[in-house]
């Protein structure tokens, strides 16, 4: 079975200042999927950044980067210069491929308030 | 990217109705959708997985006559919610992959929002 685990229920940045997401993860698969999303209050899921199992550097995306643990099973999201829109709750995602129909597991999510 | 669609956003209904959610993939062909229900402040429950031309699968603890899922074609999955009740006033959001890889991207729906009196 997959778990996604989020120990942040909410975080306070700063506007302009860098801010990590926690994200552990556990599957017995070698080939997986690692997903953020953000869910403004509007209530849509926006992706923001991918990491597989197998990519040996980490994944960047404009202001947000992973940084990708294997050994720890940690996939940590970086938001670099905060901005007021960032404020949001943050999921991240698991899909292990050819199991569970490729339905993705998710964590608890974080509430992240950027504050001016 | 592509893009999948919900209808209605929102939807107020009393109590013992039907309400039926629409799901449209709009520029892909989506043989499995999945449906998700969520809380405020909590995250997303997968409610059960809908595949073309097939039963769809429920999770463990979701009614399946409560939830009535129809994948009538590759773009398309409805959710009803039959008989209603102020404790199914939640917000439902569809998502379909473009495929079962791991990197292939999961894409949802806007959401709607339920709201039973």
């Amino acid at each position: 079975a997959q778990k996604i685990t989020q120990t942040q229920p909410g975080m306070f940045v700063q506007e302009k200042e860098a801010v990590t997401l926690d994200c552990t993860y556990d599957t017995s698969d070698p080939s997986y999927g690692l997903f953020w999303y953000k869910q403004p209050s509007s209530g849509e899921m926006i992706f923001l950044i991918y990491q597989g199992s197998y990519d040996q550097q980490n994944a960047t995306e404009g202001r947000y980067s992973l940084n990708f643990q294997k050994a720890r099973k940690s996939a940590n999201l970086v938001i670099s210069a905060s901005q007021l829109g960032d404020s949001a709750m943050y999921f991240c995602a698991m899909r292990v491929p050819n199991t569970n129909a490729g339905k993705s597991t998710f964590g608890d999510g974080t509430t992240l308030t950027v504050k001016p | 990217g592509a893009v999948v669609s919900q209808h209605p956003s929102w939807v107020i209904c009393k109590s013992g109705t039907s309400v039926k959610i629409e799901c449209r993939s709009l520029d892909f062909q989506a043989t499995t959708m999945f449906w998700y229900r969520q809380f405020p402040k909590q995250s997303l429950m997968l409610m059960a997985t809908s595949n073309e031309g097939s039963k769809a699968t429920y999770e463990q603890g979701v009614e399946k006559d409560k939830f009535l899922i129809n994948h009538a074609s590759l773009t398309l999955s409805t959710l009803t919610v039959t008989s209603a009740h102020p404790e199914d006033s939640s917000f439902y959001i569809c998502s379909a992959p473009k495929g079962f890889a791991p990197d292939y991207e999961q894409y949802f729906g806007p959401g709607t929002r339920l709201t039973v009196t």
